[in-house]
């Protein structure tokens, strides 16, 4: 089954440090979703991205985030200034079409896990 | 009130047993639906889409009600595997917005 990679798995890092975290969509899907989950709470949405822009955003998708799809392949996440409150599993998803609807899957990668110390 | 919302549990079931999670949302305008299923630290895996008609896959069983704006999941033949969190959610504003319930958290035990 094809399938969303994250790297890095896990990374610690610094309060007030740049976080990137990488995400490789699967192939043919045109459309690209990153969630985060802070331990022991919910899946949040953070952002879908299509066609190069951000299509639609939450409340916790500040300035102090932002995504990129850098070349045909990545898709990342990054965080300018990282708080102690954004530590969490950061899921990359993909889907080949907008959303969730019938016949179309959004497919999560394993997730990156954020540190901030 | 809450998005969408889903009894916390813990369900704690014996094999073969049935279970029901139920899950209400707020927002009128969702378009549509879905149960996940979430292991521990691992990432959520599409169970299943919820249909206005009801539609069952093996031994689930998903119901919606947009009257009522409340979904549901039944499983019958509880097995150990089924142990995980279950998701209820949410797609709307076209789809590009997906909204999660915190989850239901089941043990099957043997």
């Amino acid at each position: 089954e094809p399938e969303v990679t994250q790297t890095p798995s896990h990374q610690v890092t610094q309060m007030g440090q740049e976080v990137i975290l990488r995400c490789v969509p699967i192939s043919n899907h045109l459309y690209f979703y990153w969630y985060r989950q802070i331990l022991g709470q919910k899946v949040e949405f953070l952002v879908s991205f299509y066609n190069n822009e951000i299509s639609e955003k939450s409340e916790i998708f500040d300035d102090q985030f932002s995504v990129e799809r850098p070349d045909g392949s990545n898709f990342t996440l990054k965080i300018r200034s990282t708080k102690l409150e954004d530590s969490a599993m950061y899921f990359c998803a993909s889907s080949e079409r907008v959303g969730l609807s019938s016949g179309n899957t959004i497919y999560f990668g394993e997730g990156s896990w954020l540190t901030v110390v | 009130r809450k998005e969408v919302e889903q009894d916390p549990g813990p369900f704690n079931v014996p094999e073969g047993a049935t279970v029901a999670f139920n899950c209400t949302y707020s927002n009128s305008a969702s378009q549509s639906f879905f149960w996940y299923r979430q292991d521990c630290r691992k990432e959520p895996k599409l169970l299943m889409s919820v249909y206005s008609s009801g539609n069952e896959d093996g031994r689930f069983t998903a119901q919606l009600n947009r009257a009522s704006q409340y979904i549901s999941l039944l499983i019958r033949d509880s097995k150990l595997s089924d142990s995980a969190t279950y998701l209820c959610v949410v797609n709307i504003n076209g789809g590009f917005k997906t909204i999660f319930g915190a989850g239901t958290r089941l043990f099957v035990k043997a």
